[in-house]
């Protein structure tokens, strides 16, 4: 079974501060690993995923993610916090070979701080 | 807007009642999927289909949730005697399958349903 851990339920940054927020996973296969955005009442929108190759992944709006495969993680960061960053990210993953569902985190509520 | 599409936004329903949701997903896409999200949750799989297959169905979607997608195209999630329980956002994605390869899902902004 595949899962993943989000351990901080909060994370509050100042802007202009660089953020982190936090991802583990654990799986049997090789992971496909994604970070979602979701705002107020609204979907999910796709920030960045991994798949192979380069361990730093850059995405939209600024945001990268680094993978760790000996510490099975996947870090989602940006160098300098927005107030429009404020938002729910859910990390998620996807084992290749092994279905095509997404197993999500329960989410990291982001707040970014004038 | 090429994205993907669900209608109802929002539906309050009585318990007992049943109700049909809707999603359309991006064009090309020829992977759908349905995922629950309850308050304090991530995501949960329900279902999902390649064109008008449905592939995988989790055990969460108990015998009154139905999906279907016809013609490969939209896709309808129903269920039947609703339960104050089943008070969810329900989401639907889509991707593409192409030479092995899936590419990301892209999400609807979902259907809040309400059971009273």
């Amino acid at each position: 079974a595949q899962s993943v851990a989000q351990p901080e339920d909060q994370v509050n940054v100042a802007e202009g501060n660089p953020l982190t927020v936090k991802c583990t996973y654990s799986v049997s296969g090789n992971p496909y690993l994604f970070w979602y955005v979701q705002y107020p009442n609204r979907g999910l929108q796709f920030l960045l995923k991994y798949i192979t190759g380069d361990n730093l992944v850059k995405g939209s709006y600024g945001f990268e993610a680094e993978f760790n495969k000996s510490q099975t993680s996947f870090h989602l960061k940006k160098p300098s916090a927005l107030v429009s960053d404020s938002a729910l990210y859910f990390c998620a993953v996807r084992v290749t070979g092994g279905g095509n569902k997404l197993t999500f985190g329960t989410g990291t509520q982001l707040k970014v701080e004038l | 807007d090429t994205g993907v599409s669900q209608d109802p936004r929002h539906k309050i329903t009585k318990r007992g009642q049943n109700v049909t949701f809707r999603c359309d997903p991006i064009s090309e896409h020829n992977r759908l999927y349905w995922y629950r999200q309850t308050l304090g949750q991530g995501p949960e799989f329900l279902t999902y289909f390649q064109n008008e297959a449905q592939l995988e169905k989790s055990r969460l979607l108990s015998d009154r949730f139905s999906a279907e997608r016809p013609k490969g195209s939209f896709s309808t999630l129903e269920i039947q005697r609703t339960e104050q329980g089943d008070s969810a956002m329900y989401l639907c994605a889509s991707s593409s399958w192409i030479a092995t390869m899936n590419t990301e899902a892209f999400f609807g902004q979902g259907t809040r349903l309400t059971v009273v």
